[in-house]
């Protein structure tokens, strides 16, 4: 079965980068995209762009250009997002998520996400 | 980019009443690849509905997903106490994703 399986909570200063992880499998990896999506504390679900499984381009959303980066290791079937220079305003829960075609219908998958916390 | 408008922004029922939440596209949903997902306060997405009316693996079947081109609904029949949350739609039929802003069912 699909399942996108994230990496664990991260705690961080302020200044500092981290990175979250995007584990699949169930799926052929290379043959959907991996979405980013942002969930500050009370409030939605924000994209904050995507990454081509394929051929490794990014697209990033409005706001979401500069600090974050998305890159893949194909050979583990992961996706990453990573965020520098981390500001209090980054604190929020990240997820990844692939819309793969399942009997002929494209099926949402979302990981569990990632609760990144930045405080001094 | 597709605009997703949920409505009403909060709905205030009690258990076993029905509930019907709106999602209206500014422009026609691609395939009608419109999902629904519940969110309870410190809880991770839950998918409910995908594809406008198709249940997601597990989802009891008081949770009914309808509509096309840029209208769906979600309905629940009768609402049970774990069903208070707030629920989002969202397309994916065209790039980028987008989400509504979400309806919070609350405990009248």
């Amino acid at each position: 079965q699909v399942q996108l399986v994230q990496s664990g909570s991260e705690l961080k200063k302020p200044g500092a980068s981290v990175k979250v992880s995007c584990k699949a499998s169930g799926y052929t990896f290379t043959s959907y995209a991996m979405n980013w999506v942002r969930q500050a504390p009370g409030h939605g679900l924000e994209l904050m762009g995507w990454i081509n499984t394929n051929t490794g381009h990014p697209t990033y959303a409005q706001g979401f250009t500069g600090r974050f980066v998305f890159s893949l290791d194909t050979s583990v079937n992961t996706a990453y997002l990573q965020i520098s220079s981390l500001k209090a305003e980054d604190t929020a829960v990240y997820y990844c998520a692939s819309f793969v075609e399942m009997a002929t219908i494209r099926t949402p998958y979302w990981g569990q996400g990632t609760l990144v916390t930045v405080s001094s | 980019e597709i605009v997703l408008t949920q409505s009403p922004g909060t709905l205030s029922l009690s258990p076993g009443e029905r509930a019907t939440l709106s999602c209206r596209a500014s422009q026609s949903v691609s395939s009608s690849y419109l999902a629904w997902y519940q969110q309870k306060p410190g809880q991770a997405l839950r998918l409910l509905i995908y594809g406008a009316s198709s249940r997601a693996t597990g989802i009891p079947d008081r949770f009914s997903g309808s509509g096309s081109g840029t209208d769906f609904t979600l309905t629940i029949s009768r609402l049970e106490p774990e069903d208070f949350a707030v629920y989002y739609c969202q397309q994916y039929g065209s790039s980028p994703l987008t989400f509504g802003g979400g309806t919070k069912v609350e405990i009248k």
